[in-house]
């Protein structure tokens, strides 16, 4: 176990839902982070939180919102995503915002499947 | 742009014998370089970290080695085990102060350790 966590760990939803996914660091970290990973590519990094403060969007579709009411915790609503959209999503935790050797802590991901 | 390629993009393996997975990159000023695993259906765990000072990193049966001259490293994998299958991936981050988008990812080498 890394200390981060994410539920649901597997979720199938039609187009037209709108659903959440969590995640929870129990490492005292400051900073945490969304990535993308889709098959034989690299991970993409959607958004990063900085003291609850968004520091990055990286051009991410407005179908993806994300939320972080504190330091703890990380959400990713999702509301009419589209089947390209399958894709395992990671939630990630460091120290604070990556500086030199800080070390990003994965969660096991949720697996996405878009109907 | 910055890369990171990785080779093979697959391998397979006897139980107990040795292989190197390649990690090439063209991100420049360079600062560090991780190598991370990752198990089917689990986030990616940092193995090893390296900075360009660095020429060799060592964690248990894993020994990375970076050649910051040629922008190559590779990860060695010494008498190989079943638990060994996985995912790895390369991660290299370049020599300035910003934030977490600047992480450039290879898409992994995924290993089979058969008996």
């Amino acid at each position: 176990e890394t200390g981060v966590t994410q539920t649901p760990r597997h979720l199938v939803m039609g187009m037209t839902n709108k659903k959440s996914l969590k995640c929870e660091q129990h490492l005292g970290h400051n900073a945490m982070y969304w990535y993308k990973q889709s098959a034989k590519k690299p991970l993409e990094l959607m958004f990063v939180y900085n003291f609850k403060e968004q520091t990055e969007n990286n051009s991410v579709p407005s179908r993806f919102s994300p939320e972080c009411p504190n330091s703890s915790h990380l959400f990713l609503h999702l509301h009419t995503l589209q089947p390209e959209d399958s894709a395992l999503y990671l939630c990630a935790s460091s120290q604070d915002e990556w500086e030199g050797t800080d070390t990003q802590y994965f969660g096991p991901g949720t697996r996405l499947t878009v109907l | 742009k910055n890369q990171v390629e990785q080779s093979p993009q697959s391998l397979i393996i006897l139980e107990g014998k040795n292989c190197t997975l390649q990690c090439n990159y063209t991100v420049s000023p360079f600062s560090n370089l991780r190598w991370y695993k990752q198990d089917t259906g689990r986030g990616p765990v940092s193995l090893t970290i390296m900075t360009f000072s660095e020429n060799t990193k060592s964690n248990g049966r894993y020994t990375a080695t970076l050649d910051a001259d040629t922008k190559q490293s590779s990860l060695h994998i010494t008498a190989s085990q079943l638990s060994d299958s996985a995912s790895y991936i390369c991660v290299v981050s370049p020599r300035i102060t910003g934030t977490a988008s600047k992480l450039t990812f290879g898409t992994g080498t995924r290993l089979q350790v058969t008996l």
